[in-house]
């Protein structure tokens, strides 16, 4: 079975600071993907990030970073020079490419982030 | 580019009264998937289908059906809808698993069951 854990329901940042966001995860499948997406105040889900499991360096994409940790079964987003654009809804997920869980697109509960001027 | 589509955007049911909603997809995409989002929650999956002729059970299959209609179209039905299915759905769709891509979303349906 998938299961997504992000344990921050809200989080603050200043203006210009990093910040990051925690996700750990547990599956029995041996490959998998790792997402990152954004939901704004809009409702629409806006993609972030990949990681996949057999990846040796972790993925970047411009100000997004994810920091994965397969042994401890985590990848925490970080955001740099975060702008009031960021405020948002941020959910990890976890797509099985192998195994029992071929397919399936699991999401955790959500961290809503807060960008102070 | 349309992406993903879903029909309707909203709708107003009564209790025990049936629906279908529609996605479809122009990206030929194998995979698809059906969720559900409640206030201040996260996404939870309901029905996915990884490939054109299979779909599975998500997290919470109860009180709906799926159909997966061809390559280009899910649908999911309630038979007989429940104030606790008062919900966003949310369609999305991907490339197969073993590719690196991530889903796409529809804009969502905002349903209310009285």
């Amino acid at each position: 079975a998938q299961k997504i854990t992000q344990t921050q329901p809200g989080m603050f940042v200043q203006e210009k600071e990093a910040v990051t966001l925690d996700c750990t995860y547990d599956t029995s499948d041996p490959s998998y993907g790792l997402f990152w997406y954004k939901q704004p105040s809009s409702g629409e889900m806006i993609f972030l990030i990949y990681q996949g499991s057999y990846d040796q360096q972790n993925a970047t994409e411009g100000r997004y970073s994810l920091n994965f940790q397969k042994a401890r079964k985590s990848a925490n987003l970080v955001i740099s020079a975060s702008q009031l654009g960021d405020s948002a809804m941020y959910f990890c997920a976890m797509r099985g490419d192998r195994g029992t869980s071929y397919g399936k697109l699991t999401f955790g509960q959500g961290t809503i982030l807060t960008v102070h001027p | 580019n349309a992406g993903v589509t879903q029909t309707p955007k909203f709708q107003v049911l009564k209790t025990g009264q049936s629906m279908t909603l529609q996605c479809a997809q122009d990206m030929n995409h194998n995979s698809m998937y059906w969720y559900r989002q409640d206030p201040g929650m996260g996404l939870r999956l309901i029905y996915y289908s990884a490939s054109e002729g299979t779909t599975d059970k998500g997290e919470v299959p109860n009180g709906y059906n799926v159909s997966r209609l061809n390559k280009r179209e899910f649908s999911l039905r309630l038979e007989s809808a429940a104030p606790s299915q008062t919900s966003v759905y949310f369609c999305a769709s991907s490339e197969a698993p073993e590719f690196p891509a991530e889903a796409f979303f529809g804009q969502g349906t905002r349903l209310t069951v009285v």
